[in-house]
């Protein structure tokens, strides 16, 4: 079946930094989706994109659907010690019978302060 | 505005017990979907209902999984007789159709930690 590749597994950054991840496919997609997780919480959704292309920013989050279909990255600017969780990626297959998305993997980020 | 309501929180348990999870969706939302979190296996999708009818139940891992959808504002997944390999966080999820013609943005529950000694 189709998998996503997310990169990277974690990171440990300083307060302050940028941070990029990705998330690469050998299929197309019809949707790219961006959560977080807390510790002990549920994803949430930060970020949805529709588009080949689009280019959608939530605060210090932007996200990019990549023009192939393949590929979507999340940078985060400024990283503030609550940024602290885990980052999927999540994508939607072309003919997803309503809603069906895959998960990648996940990107642990913790922020020094 | 409540989200996706799970109950238990947390539910620690025997092998062979019956256990039973259960979730409220938002309301309104058409879609609802069932998923196990392991360190290992990530994030797994178990099985999904559309309009309170089961869509696509091949991620249940075996018979021993069940899970039913009696009204638009309740569902549940069963397991029995529940093993260790069970212990997970199960989550469950729903969504809408949004402006954009799409039902793929889904909105997760807290989840149920299953612990299964």
């Amino acid at each position: 079946g189709q998998q996503l590749n997310q990169s990277p597994q974690s990171m440990f950054i300083q307060e302050g930094e940028d941070v990029s991840m990705n998330c690469t496919s050998s299929s197309i997609f019809n949707t790219w989706l961006w959560y977080k997780q807390d510790p002990g919480e549920g994803p949430v959704l930060l970020i949805a994109l529709y588009k080949a292309g689009e280019l959608t920013s939530n605060g210090r989050l932007t996200a990019q659907f990549g023009i192939t279909r393949k590929d979507s990255f999340l940078n985060i600017s400024a990283s503030i010690p609550s940024d602290v969780g885990i980052y999927f990626c999540a994508g939607a297959p072309p003919y997803n019978q309503g809603g069906k998305l895959i998960f990648g993997q996940g990107t642990e980020l913790s922020v020094k302060p | 505005d409540a989200g996706v309501i799970q109950s238990p929180r947390h539910e620690v348990t025997e092998m062979g017990q019956e256990v039973t999870l259960r979730c409220k969706p938002i309301s309104g939302h058409d879609y609802l979907f069932w998923y196990r979190q392991t360190m290992m296996r990530g994030l797994e999708l178990l099985i999904y209902f559309n309009n309170n009818v089961p869509i696509d139940d091949s991620g249940m891992p075996e018979d021993r999984f069940s899970a039913k959808m009696p009204n638009a504002s309740f569902s549940t997944l069963k397991i029995q007789p529940s093993e260790p390999r069970d212990s997970a966080v199960y989550f469950c999820a729903s969504s809408f159709l949004t402006f954009r013609g799409s039902y793929n943005e889904q909105f997760f529950g807290p989840g149920t930690r299953l612990t299964v000694l």
